[in-house]
């Protein structure tokens, strides 16, 4: 299995556009979490689903974040519009749903937005 | 809210010596805990899980658990300069999150 693919690996955006961040979970595992990491603040989780279905949305930091699962093989995160403070990398993990397992990481998209 | 509490480091050992690293979490209905390694530019990537509590071991790592005190450790033996990276504790609800401790950075010294 290829793993966890993110993309785009890098995205530059100015600031008030649209960034869309893709992810495609490994085959079989029906739970999908999205991170955002910084300096500042670690690894934060912004949403999780199970099952394609988003479970708790808590981390998501405002109504300018909005993510989907439409299928069990592809999920995005949206920003719209994107902040300079929006920068940070975001991963992508999935896991099997079983309470005990491990999540896998995507290698992460790097936004910056100037 | 659920956190997970990492000693905020950097933690700096020589060459050969053990590396502790300690993590808390607060919530009590948390069912598996987790060891993440990160090199910098690079994802985190598993090295232990542990579900019960007492100790955990696994070549050169050993994970200590104690759900009373809500504690997870982690002990690095004979720590080799590859060893130098982010440590990351995670903690898996009973809801099915996972959600991550802010890590410790970890440099082994020649």
């Amino acid at each position: 299995d290829a793993g966890v693919i993110q993309s785009p690996r890098h995205e530059v955006t100015e600031m008030g556009q649209e960034v869309t961040l893709r992810c495609k979970p490994i085959s079989g595992h029906n739970s999908l979490f999205w991170y955002r990491q910084t300096m500042m603040r670690g690894l934060e989780l912004l949403i999780y689903f199970n099952n394609n279905v988003p479970i708790d949305d808590s981390g998501m930091p405002e109504d300018r974040f909005s993510a989907k699962m439409p299928n069990a093989s592809f999920s995005t995160l949206k920003i719209q519009p994107s902040e300079p403070r929006d920068s940070a990398v975001y991963f992508c993990a999935s896991s099997l749903g079983d309470i005990g397992r491990e999540a896998f990481f995507g290698q992460g998209t790097r936004l910056t937005v100037v | 809210q659920k956190e997970v509490e990492q000693n905020s480091g950097p933690l700096s050992v020589p060459e050969g010596a053990i590396a502790s690293l300690n993590c808390t979490y607060s919530d009590r209905g948390s069912q598996s805990f987790f060891w993440y390694r990160q090199y910098s530019g690079k994802s985190p990537e598993l090295i232990m899980f542990i579900y019960s509590n007492g100790d955990k071991e696994d070549g050169r790592f050993t994970a200590q658990l104690n759900k009373a005190s809500q504690y997870v450790s982690l002990l690095i033996r004979d720590s080799q300069p590859s060893d130098s990276a982010t440590y990351l504790c995670a903690v898996r609800g009973n809801n099915n999150d996972m959600r991550f401790g802010a890590g410790t950075r970890l440099t082994v010294k020649p």
